[in-house]
């Protein structure tokens, strides 16, 4: 699986949008961008996935570069409950040699300010 | 809704020690794993399971073994517990690849400290 590089922390104030960015310039034309965030004292929890197309949710927009080398995480209206490292992976989804398996980095430290 | 239940949310024990951490699924999933989460290491897998009786290293298996004889129940193993597997272990369930989203479900963890 393809590695990715995010930045090591982040702040952001409450109520604005958080836009969290992840290199992935390895990426393969079948392995999907993943991110995860990881509230202290839980497990991960999963946010969003995408190929190539932006992809949005109840919890977050998902943009993807053309060349897909690259991503970001919107969080549009960020609170104090988003304060969290939020992971980005990217994984083969299909294929006989994907065991399903994912493999976290060091992820980005998100702190929300008021 | 999934829910990834692990049996012990914090443990302490001695070095020697064999120690069972358990995990349990609710939604017939056939991928399950083990990882183990340490500070400035972030999250590492130690075993997969992929099937009943069925399991796969992962990148730290060392000093750990696995046990699945049910579908839902994923158990990891410190044979002999050392001061250096004191971390969080964090449990999880997926759907197998190109089923759903490929999502994995985690567990709230299990906090072991090794004295």
């Amino acid at each position: 699986d393809a590695k990715t590089t995010q930045p090591p922390s982040m702040d952001c104030a409450e109520g604005r949008a958080a836009n969290l960015p992840c290199n992935h310039s390895t990426i393969s034309g079948n392995e999907y961008v993943y991110w995860y965030r990881q509230i202290h004292s839980q497990g991960p929890q999963y946010i969003i996935h995408g190929l190539k197309n932006n992809e949005t949710n109840e919890m977050a927009s998902l943009i993807i570069t053309e060349d897909r080398k690259s991503s970001t995480l919107i969080l549009p209206h960020a609170t104090l409950r988003d304060t969290a490292v939020y992971y980005c992976i990217v994984r083969l989804i299909h294929g006989s040699s994907n065991t399903g398996k994912l493999i976290f980095g060091q992820g980005t430290t998100l702190q929300v300010k008021p | 809704d999934v829910k990834v239940t692990q049996s012990s949310r914090y443990l302490v024990k001695r070095t020697g020690e064999k120690v069972f951490l358990e995990c349990v699924q609710d939604m017939d999933h056939e991928n399950m794993f083990w990882y183990r989460q340490d500070p400035g290491l972030g999250l590492r897998l130690i075993y997969f399971s992929y099937d009943v009786k069925m399991k796969e290293k992962g990148d730290i298996p060392e000093g750990y073994s696995v046990s699945r004889e049910k579908k839902e129940r994923f158990s990891l193993i410190l044979e002999s517990a050392s001061t250096n597997q004191t971390s969080m272990y964090l449990c999880a369930s997926s759907l197998l690849p190109g089923v759903g989203t490929g999502e994995l479900f985690f567990g709230e963890g299990s906090r072991l400290t090794v004295l």
